[in-house]
């Protein structure tokens, strides 16, 4: 199994351009997440997905959106690139989210994304 | 709010010393999960423990519910240790609140 992989690896962004994260797992998780992560602060949720077709804000979702069409990929899209967006995303998943227990986290390796 | 903290937020320590890392949180919660970032950046998961105590390796865990209160301990430290520790609970929606992280430097 190759786990979650995310491409790019590293990506610079011009202010209003737009791009796409990609994410996928091959371990059938139906659960599947985006996290920015900043200097400081612990990881904040961008959107999650429960399965195929089922999508959600977090914490921080404003400027992103996600789709879910398919148990192995979910992708984040930038509409509108701003500074504030310059971070480390990190696509996670799991087996599954529900009730209280929690599934082992399987992350990705990052994107480091810079905006100017 | 959910509120994760974790204390210190930096830790020096020589090779070989025993490593207590704290984490608390504000919402009872029925488990807690600890996170290991490498310096490259990778994240992986340490320990999902809803009471008691785990141990893998030279790491233990511990919870207390009670107190709202776990701490991850590191014996017979060696510089591969270094590294960003990092908590988090399940709020009331089933997500992740994660804390800031502690980052680890042991030195040789």
């Amino acid at each position: 199994n190759a786990g979650v992989t995310q491409t790019p690896k590293f990506q610079v962004l011009k202010t209003g351009q737009s791009m796409t994260l990609q994410c996928a797992q091959d371990m059938n998780h139906e659960y599947m997440s985006w996290y920015r992560q900043d200097p400081g602060m612990g990881l904040r949720l961008i959107h999650y997905s429960v399965g195929a077709g089922i999508t959600d804000q977090g914490e921080v979702p404003n400027g992103y959106n996600v789709s879910r069409s398919t148990t192995e990929d979910f992708p984040l899209r930038l509409l509108s690139a701003a500074p504030s967006q310059t971070s480390v995303y990190f696509c996670a998943s799991s087996y599954s989210m529900v009730s209280s227990t929690i599934y082992e986290q399987y992350f990705g390796p990052g994107t480091r994304l810079t905006v100017t | 709010k959910n509120e994760v903290e974790q204390s210190p937020q930096n830790l020096t320590a020589q090779e070989g010393e025993f490593i207590t890392i704290n984490c608390s949180y504000s919402v009872g919660i029925s488990a807690l999960h600890w996170l290991q970032q490498h310096p490259g950046g990778g994240i992986v998961s340490l320990f999902m423990l809803s009471s008691g105590k785990k141990k893998h390796g030279r790491l233990i865990a511990t919870i207390n519910i009670q107190e709202k209160h776990s701490s991850l301990h590191i014996t017979a430290s060696h510089p591969r240790d270094s590294a960003v520790y990092i908590c988090a609970e399940m709020d009331s929606n089933y997500q992740l609140i994660w804390g800031a992280g502690t980052k680890l430097i042991i030195k040789p």
